[in-house]
């Protein structure tokens, strides 16, 4: 079946400390995308990419940074300057040129700070 | 400015009644998209309908229906004869033709035994 994966489901992050969530797909999707999704609050863009070896921040990039290696995967890295980094993140992904094609989601992951 | 509105952040109705989740949004675009999704406790979203602007027939899906209105700028949700599995948070969402989904902050729906 055809989807997103994301992992690892729970993941705890010292002080200091860079942590990388994955996110892969293989719905031959050409834009992925990560979220951040804190209690009572809506789901925030933190970046996106369009296509491969390209990607673009959204709207709280800061202390967050990404790669896109390959077109089945977008991993997103915390780190140690991202200060609030307890949330839970969503990996998503769509049909870029076709804009009225849902997002498709993974199952998230949940950070937090040990 | 792009923006979507859902005022309501927390229903809770009893098993069997109807429910009506709001949202209302805002784009100067004339073409848009307009989608719900469903996060059931697991986490995932999971994708329920979509619209586009130039679309404004309402959908019956089940027990599900939505009324997309322009004159008002609101697509809202019906679920009838609700049930506890619909229990989840609910969230709306707007892409105006670019790379970006706009989510409204949710509605946490509670259905009561």
């Amino acid at each position: 079946d055809g989807g997103i994966t994301q992992s690892p489901k729970y993941l705890f992050r010292k002080e200091g400390q860079n942590v990388t969530l994955s996110c892969e797909q293989n719905l031959n999707h050409d834009a992925m995308y990560w979220y951040r999704q804190d209690p009572g609050q809506g789901l925030r863009l933190i970046y996106y990419s369009q296509i491969v070896n390209d990607f673009q921040k959204g709207d709280i990039a800061e202390g967050y940074s990404v790669s896109r290696e390959k077109k089945e995967s977008f991993p997103l890295t915390v780190t140690s300057a991202q200060k609030n980094p307890t949330a839970f993140y969503l990996c998503a992904s769509s049909l870029f040129r076709e804009q009225d094609q849902p997002q498709h989601f993974g199952d998230g992951t949940r950070l937090s700070i040990l | 400015a792009q923006k979507v509105t859902q005022a309501q952040t927390e229903i809770s109705v009893v098993e069997k009644e109807d429910v009506t989740l709001d949202c209302v949004y805002e784009t100067r675009d004339t073409t848009y998209y307009l989608f719900w999704y469903k996060q059931p406790p697991s986490g995932e979203l999971v994708f329920l309908i979509r619209r586009n602007s130039f679309d404004e027939q309402n959908e019956i899906s089940g027990r599900y229906s939505w009324n997309f209105q322009k004159s008002t700028s609101s697509f809202n949700f019906t679920i009838t004869a609700s049930q506890v599995v619909d229990s989840a948070v609910y969230f709306c969402a707007l892409n105006p033709g670019t790379y970006k989904y706009i989510f409204g902050t949710g509605t946490r729906l509670k259905v009561l035994a």
